[in-house]
């Protein structure tokens, strides 16, 4: 049972480049997240999306893209990177069950992905 | 969400019980209390949550106030491998999904 898995773990950018994390859960979750860590910070929400097909903005959404085309991938697009979109990103994922609503609040997270813009 | 306080750094001893307090007393009926960690580099790892009832598992315990104003989470027996950023977040459950926030939290480290 792997969970969350983020693809690539490190990657470096010029200014300007493009590219996409992907984020894989095995877990049928219907809610799917990404979220950015810079140094020192805490997590802060990029985008969201709670079920296959919808994708919602979340806290810093500009300069992102997302898509949810299948339940199980939830993909995380830079189309022109720039240095201030260096940080730590972190997919996650979490899912209703029936009789424990509050589940929904129970993330599983990946183990993140560096990205240094120069 | 209700907004948490909780103290920037505690330090305790490697075997001893760790208790990390979380101030939340604007929390509302409907809001759970939620602790995350995360370990240094690491992807947030979930604790525990829990309404109004003390809650236990094979982690850690959390006691909430009868007037649920504040909780502790308690590691029982602190190894050097819980030293982390301890998050406690206050949720509400039901209605549409949106971000869980996570604030500063206390960076807990266990001493040898």
């Amino acid at each position: 049972n792997a969970g969350v898995t983020q693809t690539p773990k490190f990657r470096v950018l010029k200014t300007g480049q493009s590219m996409t994390l992907l984020c894989a859960q095995d877990m049928n979750h219907e809610y799917m997240y990404w979220y950015r860590q810079d140094p020192g910070m805490g997590l802060r929400l990029i985008h969201y999306s709670v079920g296959e097909g919808t994708t919602a903005k979340g806290e810093v959404p500009d300069g992102y893209n997302v898509s949810r085309l299948k339940k199980q991938n939830f993909l995380l697009g830079l189309e022109s990177a720039a240095p201030s979109q260096t940080s730590v990103y972190f997919c996650a994922s979490s899912s209703w069950t029936s009789g424990s609503l509050s589940g929904a609040n129970v993330l599983t997270f990946g183990a993140g992905s560096r990205l240094t813009v120069l | 969400d209700a907004k948490t306080t909780q103290p920037p750094s505690m330090d305790c001893a490697e075997g001893r019980a760790a208790n990390l307090p979380c101030n939340h007393s604007t929390i509302s009926g409907n809001e759970y209390v939620y602790w995350y960690r995360q370990i240094h580099s690491q992807g947030p790892q979930y604790i525990i949550h829990g309404l109004k009832n003390n809650e236990t598992n094979e982690m850690a315990s959390l006691i909430i106030t009868e007037d649920r104003k504040s909780s502790t989470l308690i590691l029982p027996h602190a190894t050097l491998r819980d030293t982390a950023v301890y998050y406690c977040i206050v949720r509400v459950v039901g209605g549409s999904a949106r971000q869980l926030t996570f604030g500063s939290g206390t960076q807990l480290t266990v001493l040898p």
